[in-house]
């Protein structure tokens, strides 16, 4: 099946520089791949997604790579600010999976921006 | 407002008793998820139903039951037989024909 490993853990960034967070993936049949930020003791929120026909999406200042020759993802957010700060989550899911929309998480990401 | 609501938002069992978490939607969503958060990991799934009366074991479904009654609900029993229940707990929906999942507020359970 599936498995989706993300890095680094723990992300510390200055305010104001740029956090790049990093998937890979092992199923190349994979073919969506959401990003989640959660905030402490809240439900995860979607930030951006990506499909497997693009290699980059932008929103403001979010941004999603995807190189799925070498099955690797990334989120990109520039300009950072202390709201940043939250843990982030990639996620994986395959077209058999799309149906039932089960979808793969990495381990995730605690970003912390530093004022 | 439409979305996506778990209660409690807080839960404390004894060993050896079942307790069962609420999640509810307004949103016409015919998806629904339960998935596992424990610290340092990702979200695992328990169990997730496509249509009413209908649902799939996740990768983690043993001492867990679900139903699926009612197409705004889908109400997650943490049995007895879960050896380690203590977890931060979310319910996710997604509509049909659609691929993107939104999750509730989620319930955090602890063993006592």
């Amino acid at each position: 099946g599936e498995n989706v490993e993300q890095h680094p853990s723990t992300l510390s960034v200055q305010e104001g520089d740029s956090a790049v967070i990093k998937c890979t993936y092992s199923d190349s049949a994979s073919n969506y791949f959401p990003w989640y930020k959660q905030e402490l003791g809240k439900g995860p929120q979607l930030i951006i997604d990506i499909r497997s026909n693009v290699g980059e999406k932008k929103d403001q200042r979010i941004a999603v790579t995807l190189n799925k020759t070498a099955k690797h993802f990334s989120l990109h957010i520039t300009e950072t600010q202390p709201e940043d700060s939250a843990v982030y989550f990639c996620a994986a899911s395959s077209p058999h999976d799309n149906q039932g929309g089960k979808l793969i998480f990495g381990q995730g990401t605690e970003l912390s921006v530093k004022p | 407002d439409g979305g996506i609501t778990q209660s409690p938002k807080y839960l404390f069992r004894k060993e050896g008793q079942n307790v069962t978490l609420s999640c509810e939607q307004n949103l016409n969503h015919d998806a629904m998820y339960w998935y596992r958060q424990d610290p340092g990991q990702g979200l695992r799934l328990i169990y997730y139903s496509q249509i009413v009366n209908d649902f799939q074991k996740g990768d983690i479904a043993e001492g867990y039951s679900v139903s699926r009654e009612k197409k705004e609900s889908f109400p997650l029993t943490v049995t007895s037989a879960q050896k380690n229940p203590t977890a931060f707990y979310l319910c996710a929906c997604r509509k049909e024909g659609r691929v993107e999942a939104f999750f509730g507020q989620g319930t955090r359970l602890t063993v006592v």
